[in-house]
């Protein structure tokens, strides 16, 4: 049973535009959610997280936003870059030390 | 320079023979933690650590072992390796392993068993 999901295996998106990336979830104990970028040959690095007492949070081009009613949360990317093409896994947290992470989806952004 | 190490980065065995994928962090983290990933599948956790002596299983705990005698290090232990552990290993570890904190992860170990 796939607790965290992200439905889009993959995106494409030109540089410049907006990407936007979506992850949905069926476990309504989760209240802390990141998420993470993937380099080939690399592990993942921490790129933005959301609490669920928020619905955005911003940092820089990053924006993620959490919808609990409908538990789906969304990465946006704006203006994508050529260098954000990677993976890109969202994760949840229920304050238990345990994380689960979706499946990923890899980001192609085209020059 | 602050990081995560693992070795081996690559290794290749055959059913059986057992096997030890060390990590080890240079932050001072309490929280450490293996993550598998697979096509289709993401990122798995297998086993984390809250601190020295304490781990707990995580939602693929099975065919592993751990343990944590030291802060610094956290060794993913297969004493029975089959093929279906072929994989693609992280080791990861944060400051308190609270929600809030980002996992810092390892480069990885590419584990095939034939």
């Amino acid at each position: 049973d796939q607790q965290v999901k992200q439905n889009s295996p993959s995106l494409s998106v030109q540089e410049g535009r907006i990407s936007i990336l979506n992850c949905d979830y069926t476990n309504s104990m989760f209240d802390y959610f990141l998420w993470y970028k993937k380099y080939p040959a690399e592990g993942p690095t921490f790129l933005i997280s959301i609490s669920s007492i928020k619905d955005k949070n911003e940092d820089g081009r990053f924006t993620v936003f959490l919808n609990k009613s409908a538990k789906h949360l969304s990465l946006h990317i704006v203006p994508s870059q050529p260098g954000d093409s990677a993976v890109y896994f969202c994760a949840a947290s229920s304050g238990t030390y345990k994380y689960i992470f979706g499946t990923g989806t890899r980001l192609k952004v085209l020059a | 320079e602050a990081q995560v190490t693992q070795n081996p980065r690559y290794l290749i065995t055959v059913t059986g023979k057992k096997l030890t994928v060390t990590c080890s962090q240079n932050m001072n983290h309490e929280y450490m933690s293996w993550y598998r990933q697979d096509p289709g599948l993401g990122l798995r956790q297998i086993y984390y650590s809250m601190n020295v002596e304490v781990t707990d299983k995580g939602d693929v705990p099975e065919g592993y072992k751990v343990s944590r005698k030291e802060k610094r290090n956290f060794p993913l232990i297969l004493e029975s390796p089959s093929p279906n552990q072929t994989s693609l290993y992280f080791c990861a570890s944060s400051p308190q392993g609270a929600e809030v904190d980002e996992q810092y992860f390892g480069p990885g170990t590419r584990l095939t068993v034939t």
